[in-house]
């Protein structure tokens, strides 16, 4: 059975500190692995798409990595704001299989 | 350019009737996906249309259904609805269908359906 699973399940740091999302999955076949930010009460918004071949993908703050050996992801923020305190999903495509989510919540 | 709009953003309704959402994608996109989540499964996928047509379909039963138009406004309709159809139900939109595509996908902000 397909599966994606998310560690940790929710996770608090303080502001300004980094820490690291991961992403383990069982699904095949694979397309690419998207990671999303949501926020309470809103629709996810993409951050990455990493294909087969992408080791490593960075928009602004966040890192993510791809290891398709392992099938193992995982989502890096760098000096962690207020303003990203939400739930980071990530989906591997094209079957769809979410993961159900890492709550983080970043503390003045 | 405006986002991804869902209509209504709240509904209430009763066991055994019926429910409509409507959700118009990004000017120019013609791929259309809905998802159901709820805090105890997460994000699923309901299915996918592009240009009016099914591509892909998760794992829900019949009472789910969906159709694409072709201005790419879409609708999902679930009938007889039940106790556990109470979610939040996200449209998305992208330019070309997901499967083996690496279009961005620009979600809704939600319709949150409560059945009582």
């Amino acid at each position: 059975k397909n599966q994606v699973e998310q560690s940790p399940q929710s996770l608090i740091i303080l502001e300004g500190k980094n820490c690291t999302l991961q992403c383990n999955y069982t699904v095949s076949p694979f397309s690419n692995l998207r990671w999303y930010k949501q926020d309470t009460g809103r629709g996810p918004v993409s951050l990455t798409i990493m294909t087969f071949s992408e080791n490593t993908k960075s928009n602004r703050r966040y890192t993510a990595t791809l290891d398709a050996d392992t099938k193992q992801s995982s989502l890096h923020i760098t000096a962690s704001q207020l303003s990203d305190s939400a739930s980071y999903i990530c989906v591997v495509t094209p079957d769809l299989t979410f993961g159900k989510g890492t709550m983080l919540l970043v503390s003045p | 350019k405006a986002g991804v709009t869902q209509t209504p953003r709240y509904l209430i309704k009763t066991r055994g009737q019926q429910v409509t959402l409507s959700c118009s994608p990004i000017s120019g996109h013609r791929s259309v996906s809905w998802y159901q989540q709820t805090p105890g499964q997460g994000l699923q996928f309901l299915f996918e249309y592009f240009s009016e047509t099914q591509r892909n379909k998760g794992n829900f039963p019949g009472r789910f259904s969906g159709r694409q138009f072709s201005n790419s406004r879409s609708e999902m309709n679930v009938s007889t609805l039940e106790l556990g159809d109470s979610a939040l139900y996200l449209c998305a939109s992208s330019l070309s269908p997901l499967a083996g595509g690496h279009n961005e996908q620009f979600f809704g902000p939600g319709t949150r359906l409560t059945v009582l």
